[in-house]
């Protein structure tokens, strides 16, 4: 069964870095069809695409954070990692981790998601 | 990249049909045909209804249908039942390997 599971701070001050790891379980990411992609809801409010990555090491970005952003995987610890620099209370979000099929347009949300609060 | 433009709320009493809108510009909605629906109850975690436009995945039930006309996709709900009061979201793959969501519908049950 696939599932994963976000992790990180709870609380983070403006202007530091957000560092979010994803926890894969009954699924590796070590081919190119297979991938991890992080969305995230503030309180409210809409789903808002980030990052996406692949097996084979492909990234997509959002355009309006890719400065900010930065995914990377971990295959020794099956683990994929979003960190963000720079960090708002317009930030202030659950953020989810998903699995996501090259071949499939949508992303599976498979954990409960992480709320991460901005606030000095 | 800009949010996809879903209307803010859509109503209707049991057993009507409604229908969601979803616009983007050609460069997402209208330039693929990876196009995707999501429900989310309160508190719970978004759930694909309908995916590449109108392909339900296993378990959604046949009452929820989508196509596309332009720029423009659409979600139907036909047979409306209590359950299905959530907000809905669409999403796209969009030019560039991203991907972007809409704005949100949030769906009352009269």
């Amino acid at each position: 069964q696939i599932t994963l599971k976000e992790s990180g701070p709870t609380l983070v001050a403006p202007t530091q870095t957000l560092t979010l790891t994803c926890t894969l379980s009954g699924f590796s990411l070590t081919t190119s069809e297979v991938g991890v992609g992080w969305i995230r809801q503030p309180p409210g409010k809409a789903l808002e695409w980030l990052a996406l990555i692949y097996g084979n090491d492909d990234k997509r970005h959002s355009p309006s954070l890719k400065n900010r952003l930065s995914i990377n995987k971990d295959a020794s610890n099956n683990q994929v990692v979003l960190t963000m620099t720079n960090m708002d209370p317009v930030d202030t979000a659950t953020y989810f981790c998903t699995h996501k099929l090259r071949d499939n347009s949508y992303y599976d949300f498979r954990g409960q998601g992480h709320l991460v609060t901005v606030s000095s | 990249q800009s949010a996809l433009t879903q209307p803010a709320s859509v109503s209707g009493s049991p057993g009507q049909s409604i229908t969601i809108s979803c616009t983007g510009t050609s460069s997402d909605v209208g330039g693929y045909n990876y196009v995707a629906w999501y429900r989310q109850h309160p508190g719970k975690v978004p759930k694909v209804m309908i995916y590449h436009v109108n392909n339900r995945p296993s378990g959604v039930s046949d009452r929820f249908s989508g196509s596309k006309s332009g720029n423009t996709a659409s979600l139907t709900i036909s047979g409306l039942q209590a359950e299905d009061e959530a907000d809905y979201y669409c999403s796209s793959y969009s030019s560039g390997g991203t991907h972007v969501f809409g704005t949100g519908t949030k769906v009352t049950v009269l």
